[in-house]
């Protein structure tokens, strides 16, 4: 079957500029994470949806970074006024159960802020 | 907060030498453990994870580890690499019992030489 997709598979962005980050997670999950790979940092936790339920923000890293998934389904990822250390590869994870399920990454938007 | 510490960010070896990649994590509960792995140019994918019950555990590709609790370590293991091996390998953990979230170490790049 599908996996997740995301799009686009790369970015270029000018410092200052907004950027949309999308992801679709696997048909009938109902969580879906973001993550960030930075060089050097490992995988950063975002923010985390399931269902309906208010998503958990814990992890994004400033108020420019913002999410929302419509109906229950794609989510995207909104940075506004980008700055140069937001240069990353963003992946979106999805599972059909919020805990202990193994969680299915999508293959990553790679973000370039010049 | 837990954290996940890989003790080695390059390693290389030769064809059919043994691999052991260490993993230790900071947290005082229960744990569920994953490894996942990244082959150049594809997605994260899960290697093998431990939930609970039998501390080996044996994953794809002839991969395996040893939870151990009081070392809190959750190390990989293959007795004979092989060339398409070469990946970047990534241990994480989230505290099951309800959490959703996983913490990465920053990985380890594994370089098998014919």
């Amino acid at each position: 079957g599908a996996g997740v997709s995301q799009s686009p598979s790369n970015k270029v962005t000018e410092k200052g500029k907004d950027v949309e980050l999308r992801c679709d997670p696997i048909s009938g999950h109902t969580a879906l994470y973001w993550y960030r790979q930075s060089l050097g940092q490992g995988l950063e936790f975002l923010i985390y949806f399931q269902g309906n339920s208010a998503p958990d923000k814990s992890g994004l890293p400033s108020d420019r970074f913002s999410a929302e998934r419509t109906g229950g389904s794609v989510s995207t990822l909104t940075i506004q006024r980008t700055q140069q250390e937001d240069s990353a590869v963003y992946l979106c994870a999805s599972s059909p159960r919020r805990t202990q399920e193994t969680q299915y990454f999508g293959p990553g938007t790679r973000l370039l802020v010049l | 907060a837990q954290s996940v510490s890989q003790h080695n960010h390059h390693v290389i070896l030769s064809e059919a030498a043994s691999l052991e990649l260490g993993c230790n994590y900071s947290y005082g509960g229960t744990v569920n453990l994953f490894w996942y792995v990244q082959y150049p140019g594809q997605h994260l994918q899960l290697l093998l994870k431990y939930f609970s019950g039998d501390p080996l555990v044996k994953g794809i590709k002839g991969f395996e580890a040893e939870f151990i609790k009081s070392k809190f370590s959750f190390n990989l293991r293959k007795p004979s690499v092989q060339w398409s091996d070469t990946a970047e390998y990534f241990c994480a953990v989230n505290p099951g019992a309800g959490s959703y979230q996983l913490t990465f170490g920053k990985g380890t790049k594994l370089s098998v030489i014919p």
